[in-house]
């Protein structure tokens, strides 16, 4: 089975301020990844970065980065000069190799960046 | 980002009625999934389709709920008798063939209001 886990219920920041969003999962797939969504207040959930498991170097998109420390289970997203626009709710997102694709998510942080 | 499209964007039902919501995928993205987001950002997984093909789906799925992805029409997720519990947001997401962890790109998603 898997898990995904986000302990942080909201978080905030000032423009222009790094931020930092932590994840952590449990899960038994020796192959997978982790995807990072951002989910409007409309619904719409945009895709921002992922992590495959078999690369150890962190992925970087733009902004957006990530901390990927695969010993301990846990990914941070990054988001760098945080501006008002990337207000929203993160979600972390596990895929598996062998579970047809389908993400298993979790809880979502709601971030609101002061201009 | 995504040009996943999904109609309605609000239904609204009595219990017992039926819900019907439709999902255009990406082109050229021939996997489609449906997940339910309820008030609690809690998400579930119901079915995902490569091309007309059902991979996976729920229980749930199989009861009250049915799916189809017909070729050259729109997806549908249709709930044959409507309860309160169904009030959520049904997200269809698309992504192409391959590895089961391909990136998946979301719609806007449809909010249903079971009364």
């Amino acid at each position: 089975a898997q898990r995904v886990t986000q302990v942080q219920p909201t978080g905030s920041s000032q423009w222009g301020e790094e931020v930092t969003l932590d994840c952590s999962y449990e899960t038994s797939e020796y192959f997978y990844r982790i995807f990072w969504y951002r989910q409007l207040f409309s619904g719409e959930m945009v895709f921002l970065i992922y992590q495959p498991s078999f690369d150890t170097q962190n992925q970087r998109s733009g902004r957006y980065s990530v901390v990927f420390q695969k010993s301990f289970k846990s990914i941070s997203l990054v988001i760098s000069a945080s501006q008002p626009e990337d207000s929203g709710t993160y979600f972390c997102a596990l895929s598996g190799n062998t579970n047809t694709g389908k993400l298993t998510f979790g809880d979502g942080t709601v971030l609101t960046v002061k201009p | 980002n995504s040009k996943v499209i999904q109609t309605p964007r609000y239904l609204v039902k009595g219990q017992g009625q039926k819900a019907k919501m439709r999902c255009i995928p990406e082109k050229g993205h021939p996997v489609v999934f449906w997940y339910q987001q309820n008030k609690n950002n809690e998400f579930k997984f119901l079915i995902n389709f490569q091309n007309q093909e059902v991979l996976q789906q729920i229980d749930m799925t199989e009861k009250r709920f049915s799916a189809e992805c017909p070729s050259n029409s729109p997806c549908s997720l249709e709930i044959q008798s409507s309860e309160a519990g169904d009030s959520a947001l049904y997200l269809c997401a698309s992504s192409l063939a391959g590895a089961p962890q391909d990136t998946q790109y979301f719609g806007p998603g449809t909010r249903l209001l079971v009364l």
